[in-house]
């Protein structure tokens, strides 16, 4: 089974900080994806990457940018995190169909 | 980009009950999933079914592409199966986005 790593379920950070959050597939899959998920707003595509070094923005890419540098990992990184950052976000993975990671649950205080 | 609604929005059962949920597209895709997302959050694939039917288990589902719609079938619901199921579609052969469903929210009670 294709297994997506997220590197951390839950997350605490402060205002203005620098973010990381990192992806992990062990399939070889060219396609990676990063989502958010809010109550009443569904998920929402951050930024997807169909090769290494390659990226393409979503629907909600301000405040985000992404990382590739190899095939398997696929980071997030929020420049300076603000509280209206404070989401839920999945990576996925998938030349097909999509895979998803757990999840992390982030807090921006 | 393409719409993509689910129905019902919230559906309640009782541990042994059957269920249909339903998503109907708006236009002509390649790939459609469904997917469970659990109480912890994780997005758990249950289908990749572009067309035709599968079945896993308790669950099997639909896809009527022509008729634009796709149906998920949950047989004898255990309370292990409560949490949210999405339905999601893309077209394009390998890139491109997909498009969610709001969900329908699954309560099976004991």
């Amino acid at each position: 089974d294709v297994k997506v790593t997220q590197s951390s379920r839950y997350l605490v950070k402060r205002t203005g900080e620098k973010v990381f959050l990192e992806c992990v597939q062990d399939m070889d899959h060219e396609n990676m994806f990063w989502y958010r998920q809010d109550p009443g707003l569904g998920l929402r595509l951050i930024y997807f990457s169909y090769d290494v070094k390659m990226k393409e923005k979503g629907d909600i890419p301000e405040g985000y940018s992404v990382s590739r540098e190899k095939k398997e990992r696929f980071s997030l990184i929020l420049e300076s995190a603000s509280t209206n950052q404070t989401s839920m976000y999945l990576c996925a993975s998938g030349n097909r169909g999509r895979t998803f990671g757990s999840g992390t649950r982030l807090t921006v205080v | 980009g393409i719409q993509v609604e689910q129905s019902p929005p919230d559906l309640i059962l009782q541990e042994g009950a059957n269920s249909t949920l339903r998503c109907n597209f708006s236009d002509s895709v390649n790939n459609l999933q469904w997917f469970h997302q659990n109480p912890w959050g994780q997005l758990i694939n249950l289908f990749y079914i572009p067309s035709g039917t599968k079945q896993n288990g308790r669950l099997s589902a639909t896809t009527v592409a022509t008729e634009r719609y796709s149906l998920l079938y949950i047989s004898s619901s255990q309370t292990t199966d409560s949490g949210v199921y999405f339905c999601a579609v893309f077209r394009g052969s390998t890139l491109g986005r997909l498009y969610f469903g709001r969900g329908t929210q699954l309560t099976v009670w004991p």
